[in-house]
C-alpha cells in the first residue's frame, strides 16, 4: 500500500500569508495526486487533481505541484474561508489519503 | 446539478451487520466508478473501496477486505457497501463519492455525499 505523510500536522498564520503544505508519498504516485479542503461537519471538498489542475469553480489562490512522490499545496493569500484541514490522495494504486494539515487563522 | 444522497447507518453491535446506500442524481451514474470513504471521529479520512463503472472489478482497504462489500445497480443509480463483523473501530462518518470516469485515466473524488455515521458499540 502506498503511505502519504503530510507535513506540518498544523498550522498557523496570518490573512494574507503564502502557506505551503507538503506531501510526500512511499513509492512514486507520478501526477495522480489530489487536494482537498476540508471543514468542520462538511463532506470534503476537492481542491487540485492531477497534482496541479484547479477543479472547476475552486479559487486561484490555491495551486499545487509536483511529481513522484513529493507534492505541495500552496495558498498564495491565505484567506478567513480556507480555515480548515486538507488532505492530499494518491490515486496511482488503489487511493489513500494523508493524515491531514489543520490551518488554522492567527 | 450532481447530488449523493446517503442512508443506512446508525448504532450496530459488534458482531453485526449494516447496509449503506447512496442514491445518486445529475449525472450518468453508470459511466462514473464510485468510492467509499470513512473518518473515525476526530481522525482523518480513509479510503474503504471503490467500483469500476461497469461492475467489472472492486477493490479495499485492507482492514475491511472480506467483511465489507461494495456493490451498485445502475438501474436505480445507487451504490451500496454491505458491512458485516463490524467492529469498534468501523465507527466512523462514511461518505460515498464519485471517482473517475470509466476508461480515462484518474481517481479524484469530485462529489461527495453528506456523510452517515455508524456506530459498531455494545
Amino acid at each position: 500500500d502506498i503511505q502519504m505523510t503530510q507535513s506540518p500536522s498544523t498550522l498557523s498564520a496570518s490573512v494574507g500569508d503564502r502557506v505551503t503544505i507538503t506531501c510526500r508519498a512511499s513509492q512514486t504516485v507520478n501526477s495522480w495526486l489530489a487536494w482537498y479542503q476540508q471543514k468542520p461537519g462538511k463532506a470534503p471538498k476537492l481542491l487540485i487533481y492531477k497534482a496541479s489542475s484547479l477543479q472547476s469553480g475552486v479559487p486561484s489562490r490555491f495551486s499545487g505541484s509536483g511529481s513522484g512522490t513529493e507534492f505541495t499545496l500552496t495558498i498564495s493569500s491565505l484567506q478567513p474561508d480556507d480555515s480548515a484541514t486538507y488532505y492530499c490522495q494518491q490515486y496511482n494504486t488503489y487511493r489513500s489519503f494523508g493524515q491531514g494539515t489543520k490551518v488554522e487563522i492567527k | 446539478e450532481v447530488q449523493l444522497v446517503q442512508g443506512g447507518g446508525g448504532l450496530v453491535q459488534p458482531g453485526g451487520s449494516l447496509r449503506l446506500s447512496c442514491a445518486a442524481s445529475g449525472f450518468m451514474f453508470s459511466r462514473h466508478w464510485m468510492s467509499w470513504v470513512r473518518q473515525a471521529p476526530g481522525k482523518g479520512l480513509e479510503w474503504v473501496a471503490y467500483m469500476r463503472h461497469d461492475g467489472s472489478g472492486q477493490e479495499y482497504v485492507e482492514s475491511v477486505r472480506g467483511r465489507f462489500t461494495i456493490s451498485r445497480d445502475d438501474a436505480k443509480r445507487s451504490l451500496y457497501l454491505q458491512m458485516n463483523f463490524l467492529i469498534a473501530e468501523d465507527t466512523a462518518v462514511y461518505y460515498c463519492a464519485r471517482d473517475t470516469i470509466g476508461g480515462m485515466s484518474g481517481g479524484q473524488m469530485d462529489y461527495w455525499g453528506q456523510g452517515t455515521l455508524v456506530t459498531v458499540s455494545s
